[in-house]
């Protein structure tokens, strides 16, 4: 695709139901973030993906919280029992390659973010 | 664990000026990235400007340049000839080997007409 790709924009659930948030990256991006990102705050890391596969989740702030890229492309982002505390903007990233490859930018491309709000 | 610091949470200065947005960082590796990446109102990220650690030359992009501090772990942004249009959210950002990228809080930039 042109851009990364958030769906749905905006997300307004009630407590203790469960939300998924998508996330599209550019074609062929390898590297896959997601990032909890408070108004006025910076991103705060939650986890990320090399292909499928998942170096790190230590971001996740509870179990609660779960996330997939199950074909290296499209990953969703699931909160499970939300809480009011969980309201928040959720923003993907995605990278084109790693360090070790020619043309490394380190540039991240983010999504528009989904909004959700816990009622 | 590795954190990015940003002491400023904002600051004004008048157009035309030049100033400098305070970074910090604390690793125990030796390679590693960093970035400054600028948030406007739009809420968009753009990248701004970045650094490889084992490169002692500050990076610079136009009017936007580094000062690389490694031993200190600092990584300031220097922005000469500001103009309105870089109002807008900067927050620094550190990138470990195994590409894991944390951002700082960062520091709100007002540029005055």
């Amino acid at each position: 695709g042109a851009g990364v790709s958030q769906s749905p924009r905006y997300k307004v659930t009630k407590r203790g139901q469960d939300v998924t948030l998508r996330c599209d990256p550019i074609s062929s991006h390898a590297t896959l973030y997601w990032y909890q990102q408070a108004l006025g705050q910076g991103p705060e890391f939650l986890t990320y993906f090399n292909y499928e596969a998942q170096p790190d989740k230590s971001g996740l702030p509870s179990d609660r919280f779960s996330a997939e890229r199950p074909e290296g492309s499209i990953s969703t982002l699931t909160i499970q029992r939300t809480e009011q505390r969980d309201s928040a903007m959720y923003r993907c990233a995605s990278s084109p390659n790693s360090p070790n490859l020619a043309g490394y930018t380190g540039e991240l491309f983010f999504g528009e973010g989904s909004r959700l709000t816990v009622l | 664990a590795q954190t990015v610091t940003q002491s400023q949470p904002e600051m004004s200065v008048q157009e035309a000026e030049t100033v400098t947005l305070s970074c910090t960082y604390d690793t125990s590796e030796n390679n590693y990235y960093l970035f400054w990446y600028k948030q406007p109102p739009s809420r968009q990220m753009i990248l701004v400007i970045r650094q490889e650690a084992y490169k002692q030359q500050n990076a610079t992009e136009n009017r936007f340049s580094v000062n690389f501090q490694k031993a200190a772990k600092s990584f300031s942004l220097k922005i000469s000839d500001s103009q309105l249009g870089d109002t807008a959210m900067y927050f620094c950002a550190f990138m470990d080997r195994d590409d894991k990228i944390i951002f700082g809080k960062g520091t709100r930039l007002h540029i005055l007409p």
